[in-house]
């Protein structure tokens, strides 16, 4: 069974930089073609791609967000973390991590409600 | 970057019924394209991927068509869990992934 799980800060402030874990299980980070990615929705707006990276630690962002976002993995502990600097209010939103494979995403966490209030 | 498109932004339909929803990249994606049911409060489920395979667990009451900019996902015969938003996803050209704005299912 394929579970994926998001973590970190619910209230985060204006200009400072947000760190969200995805711990997942059932599948391994080191299997070829294998990928873990993030996106968000803003309250009652479309889903955003945010990053994704492969079992050979191939990072890929979305251009718009790229000078903000880094992506890591730390596959003894089946974890992979986004990191998001200078955050602003318009970037409130729920994050979602996704297991990624073929291009789209199968199996996705619950996600976690990242607000900006100063 | 490819731009989804989906249309309507709302469906209003009668449980029971038949509902089409469409999708539109503005450049060809080939059969690159997925769809995503989401409930308030969940996360995206896969429900169509290579624009015409189910994933696992889907029932056939779902069906993707379509191939290069346009493509359709029918619901054949609505059941009351199938009111929700819908979005397509392209995964030809990336990054960035795209996802269309969504359209919103709801009962008539």
């Amino acid at each position: 069974q394929i579970t994926l799980k998001e973590s970190g800060p619910t209230l985060v402030k204006p200009t400072q930089t947000l760190t969200l874990t995805c711990t997942f299980s059932g599948f391994s980070l080191s299997t070829g073609g294998v990928g873990v990615g993030w996106a968000r929705q803003p309250p009652g707006k479309a889903l955003e791609w945010l990053a994704l990276i492969y079992w050979d630690d191939d990072k890929r962002y979305s251009p718009s967000l790229k000078a903000r976002l880094t992506i890591t993995k730390d596959t003894s502990k089946n974890q992979v973390v986004l990191t998001m600097t200078n955050m602003d209010p318009v970037d409130t939103a729920t994050f979602f991590c996704a297991q990624f494979f073929g291009g789209y995403y199968p199996f996705w966490g619950q996600g976690t409600l990242v607000t900006l209030s100063s | 970057e490819i731009v989804m498109t989906q249309s309507p932004a709302t469906l209003s339909v009668s449980p029971g019924e038949r509902a089409t929803l469409s999708c539109r990249a503005s450049q060809s994606v080939s059969r690159n394209l997925a769809w995503y049911q989401q409930k308030p409060g969940q996360a995206p489920r896969l429900l169509i991927y290579g624009a015409s395979t189910r994933a696992t667990g889907i029932p056939a009451r779902f069906s993707g068509s379509g191939s290069g900019t346009e493509f359709t996902l029918t619901i054949s015969s609505l059941q009351s869990e199938d009111f929700a938003v819908y979005y397509c996803q392209q995964y030809k050209n990336w990054p960035p992934v795209t996802f269309g704005q969504g359209t919103k299912l709801e009962i008539k």
